[in-house]
């Protein structure tokens, strides 16, 4: 059964860090490209960050671009995304989210989420 | 980039009724890369196609899909309790991906 948990919300003031784990389970993660979404509060999906399965490209959306990083370690299975200089409009549930494949960009299991809130 | 525009916004309807969702691009699809996805109160959203027409694993067959460039639907044919959600569409066809607003389906 594919699992994929995230780990590393909360609540961080304007301009501060913080660093979402996701540990994924059930699959072959270095055969698949992985992504983060977002949801803010009572609002629609928003695509974050995706990472190839060797971790050699990256994307991200103009509004994290030079902010956020994603990373992966596939020896643990695990996927990053470290979150700087965060804004208020960054409160969201971040979701963590296998491809359908290498690079597809379409979303076939997503973690049940974590929470970042940015207030001061 | 491509805005797609979810219709309506809200859809009032009773248990055993035909839902029909409409997914419309600011610009054609390319290669008819379209995504639907269900999201349950509480829960994280769950893929039911993709390609436009492709029904992911599990997904019952009361529910279809179908269209192309920038005209896409999503019909159920008869709510079950368990559909009464928000459902989105997204492409994957060119960058930057984006979803559409979302489609309440809510009881009647």
């Amino acid at each position: 059964e594919v699992q994929l948990v995230e780990s590393g919300g909360g609540l961080v003031q304007p301009g501060g860090s913080l660093q979402l784990s996701c540990s994924a389970s059930g699959f072959t993660f270095s055969s698949f490209a992985m992504h983060w979404v977002r949801q803010a509060p009572g609002k629609g999906l928003e695509y974050v960050s995706g990472i190839i399965p060797s971790g050699g490209s990256r994307y991200y959306a103009d509004s994290v671009k030079g902010r956020f990083i994603i990373s992966r370690d596939n020896f643990k299975n695990t996927l990053y995304l470290q979150m700087s200089s965060l804004r208020p409009e960054d409160t969201a549930v971040y979701y963590c989210v296998r491809d359908f494949g290498t690079g597809w960009y379409f979303f076939d299991f997503w973690g049940q989420g974590a929470l970042v809130t940015v207030s001061s | 980039e491509i805005v797609l525009t979810q219709s309506p916004g809200t859809l009032s309807l009773s248990p055993g009724e035909r839902a029909t969702l409409s997914c419309r691009a600011s610009q054609s699809v390319s290669s008819d890369y379209l995504a639907w996805y269900q999201q349950n109160l509480g829960q994280a959203p769950r893929l039911l196609f993709y390609a436009a027409s492709r029904r992911a694993t599990g997904i019952p067959d009361r529910f279809s899909a179908s269209g192309s460039g920038t005209d896409f639907t999503l019909i159920i044919s008869r709510l079950e309790p368990e559909d009464f959600a928000v459902f989105y569409c997204q492409q994957y066809g060119r960058s930057p991906w984006t979803f559409g607003q979302g489609t309440r389906v809510e009881i009647k």
